[in-house]
């Protein structure tokens, strides 16, 4: 059963950092696509970042460019995101999401999110 | 970045009637070599992670119900509620996977009349 959960969030002042966690299992995390996806409280989804399904490529939102940096280990099946200089527009859950069965980026698979609130 | 416009904001559908959302991307996502549009269909009831249903614009995802459907070609799609139940009050998005960053759309919130 593939599993997705988050950690890392909490309350940080603006221009603070953050690193999220997403711990996986169920599957071969090193062979699959993985993204975060983020969405502010009562408003819709943003996709945030991604690694491509060999992990030799990674992919940004305009909206986090230079500010995010998203990684992972594949000895600890856990994918990350780095967050830098953060704004209050960043405040939102996070998810992490598994791409799709063919490896594309579609996403069958979320965990719960984690919630981060930048505010002073 | 490609730009997901979905229509319309809400939706208030009878019980047993059908709803259509629809979907319009700023530019293709149909990649030619394989013919395939790399669009996706999720819903998200409140306090959930976003639920998949459709991925390759009509392929319905496994456990999904048949009343779901999806359609459309290029720039322009359609999500389609054959038969409207009340387990499927939530907010609906498009998504596409053409080209990172992987858009969505801003949400269709569908409700019973």
């Amino acid at each position: 059963e593939v599993q997705l959960l988050e950690s890392g969030g909490g309350l940080v002042q603006p221009g603070g950092s953050l690193r999220l966690s997403c711990a996986a299992s169920g599957f071969t995390f090193r062979s699959y696509a993985m993204s975060w996806v983020r969405q502010a409280p009562g408003k819709g989804l943003e996709w945030v970042s991604g690694f491509s399904g060999s992990g030799a490529s990674t992919y940004y939102a305009d909206s986090v460019k230079g500010r995010f940096t998203i990684s992972r280990d594949t000895s600890k099946n856990t994918l990350y995101l780095q967050m830098n200089s953060l704004r209050a527009e960043d405040t939102a859950l996070y998810y992490c999401a598994k791409g799709g069965y063919d490896n594309s980026g579609y996403y069958p698979y979320w965990g719960q999110g984690t919630l981060v609130t930048v505010s002073s | 970045d490609i730009v997901m416009t979905q229509s319309p904001d809400s939706l208030a559908v009878s019980l047993g009637e059908r709803a259509t959302i629809t979907c319009k991307s700023s530019q293709s996502v149909l990649y030619s070599s394989n013919k395939k549009n790399y669009l996706a269909w999720y819903q998200q009831k409140p306090g959930q992670p976003p639920k998949l249903l459709i991925y390759w614009t009509s392929t319905r995802e496994s456990g999904v119900p048949d009343r779901f459907s999806g359609s459309g070609s290029g720039t322009d799609f359609t999500l389609t509620i054959s038969s409207l139940q009340a387990e499927d009050v939530a907010v609906y998005y498009c998504q596409q996977y053409y080209s990172a960053p992987h858009t969505f759309g801003q949400g269709t919130k569908l409700e019973i009349k």
